[in-house]
């Protein structure tokens, strides 16, 4: 079965430091997102991506993130400057249509420490 | 998004059916009923999503309410592998996101 997988699983960073999150959605899918969780909280929606632009992104993705999709398999999150808020496990989406009427595929996500 | 309300958990017996209510009394017609399930901190997984019929795939059965006010996952066979946080996320047909809630923790017990 198709899905979606996140690198790496694990990653520890120093505060101020850039990340990035790998993904490698779906190959027919054409939406991706990323939502985060953090520990013992709600998962929260950060982005959705189609056609290479932002679709919908919320108040958490603020100029510290970015997302790009540099070739034809892998959707990136990046953080430029970690804090320490932004421990979290990050998950990404995707899924064939663009509206939640299509069900989204979640990979298993990367648990980021900042320390 | 229409605001859903959850139990905060529950306990099943394996092998029995689980019975999962959601209440969304603000719902607007445009808005489709989904329940997505997080198992220990995984990736949340599709279940299965209605806008006013009874849905059934072959993870669960959609029980909607013909005014739409509240709605019912039911998991026929419970197993231990279903013990999870289930989400009840009310959404239209052109949003881009989920909006999980706190969900209900659900135990399944041998």
């Amino acid at each position: 079965e198709p899905e979606v997988t996140q690198t790496p699983s694990h990653q520890v960073t120093q505060m101020g430091q850039e990340v990035i999150l790998r993904c490698v959605p779906i190959s027919n899918h054409l939406y991706f997102y990323w939502y985060r969780q953090i520990l013992g909280q709600k998962v929260e929606f950060l982005v959705s991506f189609y056609n290479n632009e932002i679709s919908e992104k919320s108040e958490i993705f603020d100029d510290q993130f970015s997302v790009e999709r540099p070739d034809g398999s892998n959707f990136t999150l990046k953080i430029r400057s970690t804090k320490l808020e932004d421990s979290a496990m990050y998950f990404c989406a995707s899924s064939v249509g663009g509206a939640v009427n299509t069900e989204a595929f979640f990979g298993q996500g990367t648990r980021l420490t900042v320390v | 998004d229409a605001k859903t309300t959850q139990p905060p958990s529950m306990d099943c017996a394996e092998g029995r059916a689980a019975n999962l209510p959601c209440n969304h009394s603000t719902i607007s017609g445009n808005e489709y009923v989904y329940w997505y399930r997080q198992i220990h901190s995984q990736g949340p997984q599709y279940i299965i999503h209605g806008l006013k019929n009874n849905e059934t795939n072959e993870m669960a059965s959609l029980i909607i309410t013909e005014d739409r006010k509240s709605s019912t996952l039911i998991l026929p066979h419970a197993t231990l592998r279903d013990t999870a946080v289930y989400y009840c996320i009310a959404a239209t047909s052109y949003d881009y996101k989920l909006s999980f809630g706190a969900g209900t923790t659900v135990t399944v017990r041998a």
